[in-house]
């Protein structure tokens, strides 16, 4: 597709089950960010995937989190045993080279809510 | 680490009127600076950014920003405010020390425009 793509756009869980959000990159985008953002805050940084190179996951909140990136391209983002303040919106990007200047790219986010 | 600050978290404008939406920032290296805008139920789209160069730099719809290393800031203006500019505003910075791939937020300003 021509941008980031999420999916589900919405998810409603229960509490303690797990979820998984998808995103799909912009075709030949070598870098893969996941952000959260929080009703009234900023973007949180989650993890980010260059390549082929071991990801940086210093933003990850909590061991219920992880994230994998198949193949170089999709990336999948789980949470374990949900919990209310994991209610958010998450958000997805990816880019090619941004050291060289490029654009980081973001999908429309997912919108989770756990009840 | 780097960090963002930005200004006001609501700022009200009058249509027609000036637009000034302050952002600071924090690090020893210049970095990348980038300003995005989210529209009302949607994804973050790039509004422009500062690489390298020219220290104005102009973006979509009429706002640009200015880079002042001495001031370590990167403000947004926009002339003559428009109805269509009501959104929320973030500023973001990339990491040099990190080959400038990663980008910390703000916390962002929701911007409303008075008819």
């Amino acid at each position: 597709g021509a941008g980031v793509s999420q999916s589900p756009s919405n998810k409603v869980t229960e509490k303690g089950k797990d979820v998984e959000l998808r995103c799909d990159p912009i075709s030949g985008h070598t870098a893969l960010y996941w952000y959260r953002q929080s009703l009234g805050q900023g973007l949180e940084f989650l993890i980010y995937f260059q390549g082929n190179s071991a990801p940086d996951k210093s933003g990850l909140p909590s061991d219920r989190f992880s994230a994998e990136r198949t193949g170089g391209s999709v990336s999948t983002l789980t949470i374990q045993r949900t919990q209310q303040e994991d209610s958010a919106v998450y958000l997805c990007a990816s880019s090619f080279d941004v050291s060289s200047g490029n654009t980081i790219y973001f999908g429309e986010g997912s919108w989770l809510t756990v009840v | 680490a780097q960090s963002v600050t930005q200004l006001g978290s609501h700022v009200s404008v009058s249509e027609g009127a000036l637009v000034l939406l302050r952002c600071n920032y924090s690090s020893s290296v210049p970095p990348y600076l980038f300003w995005y805008v989210q529209y009302p139920n949607q994804g973050l789209q790039l509004l422009l950014k500062y690489t390298t160069g020219a220290t104005l730099v102009k973006g979509i719809n009429g706002f640009e920003a200015e880079f002042k290393k001495s001031e370590t800031s990167f403000h947004l203006t926009k002339p003559s405010a428009h109805m269509s500019d009501a959104a929320e505003y973030f500023c973001a910075v990339s990491d040099p020390n990190f080959g400038n791939e990663k980008l910390t937020f703000g916390t962002g300003t929701r911007l409303t425009i008075i008819p």
